[in-house]
C-alpha cells in the first residue's frame, strides 16, 4: 500500500491566488514526521516545510502552510499568494519512528506538478 | 557553505562496467541516504546510513552497494549497472538523534543524472 499518495499530477493556478496540493499519508505509528520539498526544473531539492505528528499548531513557514488534519491522515501544502517562481514539482513525504530515535526511510509521494500562470 | 556534494553530476556508461558515485556532506550529518528519482515514481530510497559503519537497505536496493567508512562519506557503487538503473541519484544526510525538526530534515545534493545504455 501507498504510503504517501498525492493525487494531483498536475496543478495549475493564477498567480497571486493561493493553491492547495494534496497529500494524505499512511501509518500505524504515532509518531511521524511531515515534509514538503520543492524541486524546480534545475533539479534541487528544497526543504519547504515540516509538521511533527505531535505537534499542536499547523506548521507555517512565510507564504507556506500546512493544514495537518490528523484524523484524516492528510497534510496538505498550501501556497499564498503563489509566484511565477513557484512553478515546480512538489513532493510530500514521511518518516516514521521520530520520537523512538529510530527514525529510517523517509518515504516520498509520486509528486505535483504546479504551474503558476501570469 | 554547509552542503552535500555529488560526483559526477552526470554519467553515461554501458551496462556492466562498475561504476561509482560519490557523496560528500559537511555538516557533520549522522544520518545519509541515497535516493533514485523515476517519474510518477517520486523517491524511492536505496540504502540508508545511521551512523558509521551502519547500512541498511531502503525500498530498492536490488543492485546497488553502499559503505560508510567516514561520517562525511557515502558512496555509492554500482557492480553491474544496467538500463534499468537509469535515473537520478540523489544523496541527502541529516543530523538525526533527537526529535526536532532540524534533526530530521535532509539536505539533499544536487543530483547525478545517470544513463545505462
Amino acid at each position: 500500500a501507498q504510503k504517501i499518495t498525492q493525487t494531483q499530477p498536475g496543478m495549475f493556478v493564477q498567480e497571486k491566488e493561493a493553491v492547495t496540493l494534496d497529500c494524505t499519508y499512511d501509518t500505524s505509528d504515532p509518531s511521524y514526521g511531515l515534509f514538503w520539498y520543492k524541486q524546480p526544473s534545475s533539479g534541487e531539492m528544497i526543504f519547504l516545510i515540516y509538521q511533527g505528528s505531535y505537534d499542536q499548531q499547523n506548521a507555517t513557514e512565510g507564504r507556506y502552510s500546512l493544514n495537518f488534519q490528523k484524523a484524516r491522515k492528510s497534510a496538505n501544502l498550501v501556497i499564498s499568494a503563489s509566484q511565477l517562481g513557484d512553478s515546480a514539482m512538489y513532493f510530500c513525504a514521511m518518516r516514521e519512528g521520530i520520537s523512538s530515535g529510530s527514525a529510517r526511510q523517509l518515504t516520498f509521494g509520486s509528486g505535483t506538478q504546479l504551474t503558476v500562470l501570469p | 557553505e554547509a552542503q552535500v556534494t555529488q560526483n559526477p553530476r552526470y554519467l553515461i556508461t554501458v551496462t556492466g562496467k562498475k561504476l561509482t558515485v560519490t557523496c560528500s556532506q559537511n555538516m557533520n550529518h549522522e544520518y545519509m541516504s541515497w535516493y533514485r528519482q523515476d517519474p510518477g515514481l517520486g523517491l524511492r530510497q536505496i540504502y540508508y546510513s545511521m551512523n558509521v559503519e551502519v547500512t541498511d537497505k531502503g525500498d530498492v536496493p536490488e543492485g546497488y552497494k553502499v559503505s560508510r567508512k567516514e561520517k562525511r562519506n557515502f558512496p555509492l557503487i554500482l557492480e553491474s549497472p544496467s538500463p534499468n538503473q537509469t535515473s537520478l541519484y540523489f544523496c541527502a544526510s541529516s543530523l538525526g538523534g533527537s526529535n526536532q525538526r532540524t534533526s530530521y530534515e535532509q539536505y539533499f545534493g544536487p543530483g547525478t543524472r545517470l544513463t545505462v545504455t
